[in-house]
């Protein structure tokens, strides 16, 4: 099973600032990894997938990068509906999929 | 518009059944992988089950083996999850969702969820 690890737990950024926002994969995903933003009381969306295309009516503002093991999704110029949990998800290798736990963007 | 609309979720006892339904539109259904995701109370996202579009591959978290399996009528473009033997630990929103690029691909939309409760 390849185990996803995000970091940190938690981000306090002020609005307008810029979030980087970490995801590693315990074995290579290649460039098989989605970012995922769940806002409080919503379902998931997609955001990002093959590691750095932004989904269909993704905003600009979210860019992703990385490949193999080491993944990163930053938000520049947070605004207020940005503030929310993002996980990462690989599916190189499964079953089993597999999620990061998880990082939650909060208001500074 | 694409949407996905879960259903047949509630309270059930530790050791029952329930089965969750999630209708499709606004896609070709049977061109999608089809996928169960859920979430148990305060906590992150945990893969389910997945289903190929024509039903004849699913494959299951080893969670949930032997006791959940996935099927889908593509003549009712509707995705189901049969639960038995259901546990505390089961108790979680359950998404249903959808994927349009085979088995390896990101997970394109999710339905609202539906409520498990397990419990006595």
């Amino acid at each position: 099973e390849i185990v996803m690890t995000q970091s940190p737990a938690t981000l306090s950024v002020s609005p307008g600032e810029r979030a980087t926002l970490s995801c590693r994969a315990s074995q290579s995903v290649r460039s098989n990894l989605a970012w995922y933003q769940q806002r409080p009381g919503q379902a998931p969306r997609l955001l990002i997938y093959g590691a750095s295309t932004r989904a269909t009516g993704i905003p600009a503002r979210f860019s992703g990068s990385g490949s193999e093991t080491e993944f990163t999704l930053t938000i520049s110029g947070l605004q207020s509906e940005d503030f929310a949990v993002y996980y990462c998800q690989q599916y190189n290798k499964w079953p089993p999929l597999t999620f990061g736990g998880g990082t939650k963007v909060e208001i500074k | 518009e694409v949407q996905l609309l879960e259903s047949g979720g509630g309270l059930v006892q530790p050791g029952g059944s329930l089965r969750l339904s999630c209708a499709a539109s606004g896609f070709t259904f049977v061109s999608y992988v089809m996928n169960w995701v859920r979430q148990a109370p305060g906590k992150g996202l945990e893969w389910v089950s997945s289903v190929s579009g024509s039903g004849g591959s699913t494959y299951h978290a080893d969670s949930v083996k032997g006791r959940f399996t996935i099927s889908r009528d593509n003549s009712k473009n509707t995705l189901y999850l049969q639960m038995s033997s259901l546990r505390v630990e089961d108790t979680a929103v359950y998404y249903c969702v959808g994927a349009s690029g085979g088995w390896y691909s990101a997970f394109d939309f999710w339905g609202q969820g539906t409520v498990v409760t397990v419990s006595s």
